[in-house]
């Protein structure tokens, strides 16, 4: 149990449909993060908000739409997905964006689009 | 950025130590290590961390040269259940993003 929660754990979606990954965080934490996971590929950081705030948004296609209306929750909202999309998609969270304090991460949603 | 070199895969044998080395050269003054690691399936779980100071917690030791130019992470007894990728990152001051690398696989055999 790292306490960062990750709901669903699995998806499978079309890519004409409409999903949102769920990310919830018990630690306290005021920064929170979403990377993606390639098959073979190492992690890529997507976004990163702090208190609330949009800090990061790494060349992300418009596809993926982040919210985070508080501290303890963020998510991930899909639409008009493409296959190489599917991936392994990570929340973490930090004490503070933008500082030394280590990121705990959740189990992710694995992603598949058809 | 300061970058990480690791192997790509490393044994060890149940119950013994497992010292698992990174090369940093290029880190800053202000850049911490940073150690986590990935079970199959799962998010990679954070381990341990330290700027210039040896470190240990319940789950392992960090030893970091005097220079800083290198660190190993070590796991004193190692269990089947330390099978994992173990990252090695590089990060601080100004760059506070964690990039993950390739890493180090661990196997560990009976």
């Amino acid at each position: 149990e790292t306490g960062v929660t990750q709901t669903p754990r699995h998806l499978v979606m079309g890519m004409t449909n409409k999903k949102s990954l769920k990310c919830e965080q018990h630690l306290g934490h005021n920064a929170m993060y979403w990377y993606k996971q390639s098959a073979k590929k190492p992690l890529e950081l997507m976004f990163v908000y702090n208190f609330k705030e949009q800090t990061e948004n790494n060349s992300v296609p418009s596809r993926f739409s982040p919210e985070c209306p508080n501290s303890s929750h963020l998510f991930l909202h899909l639409h008009t997905l493409q296959p190489e999309d599917s991936a392994l998609y990570l929340c973490a969270s930090s004490q503070e964006g933008h500082s030394n304090q280590p990121q705990h991460f959740g189990d992710g949603t694995r992603l598949s689009i058809l | 950025d300061a970058k990480t070199t690791q192997p790509p895969s490393m044994d060890c044998a149940e119950g013994r130590a497992a010292n698992l080395p990174c090369n940093h050269s290029t880190i800053s003054g202000n850049e911490y290590v940073y150690w986590y690691r990935q079970i199959h399936s799962q998010g990679p779980q954070y381990i341990i961390h330290g700027l210039k100071n040896n470190e240990t917690n319940e789950m392992a030791s960090l030893i970091i040269t005097e220079d800083r130019k290198s660190s190993t992470l070590i796991l004193p007894h190692a269990t089947l259940r330390d099978t994992a990728v173990y990252y090695c990152i590089v990060s601080g001051g100004s760059n506070y993003k964690l990039t993950f690398g390739k890493g180090t696989l661990l196997t560990v055999n009976p």
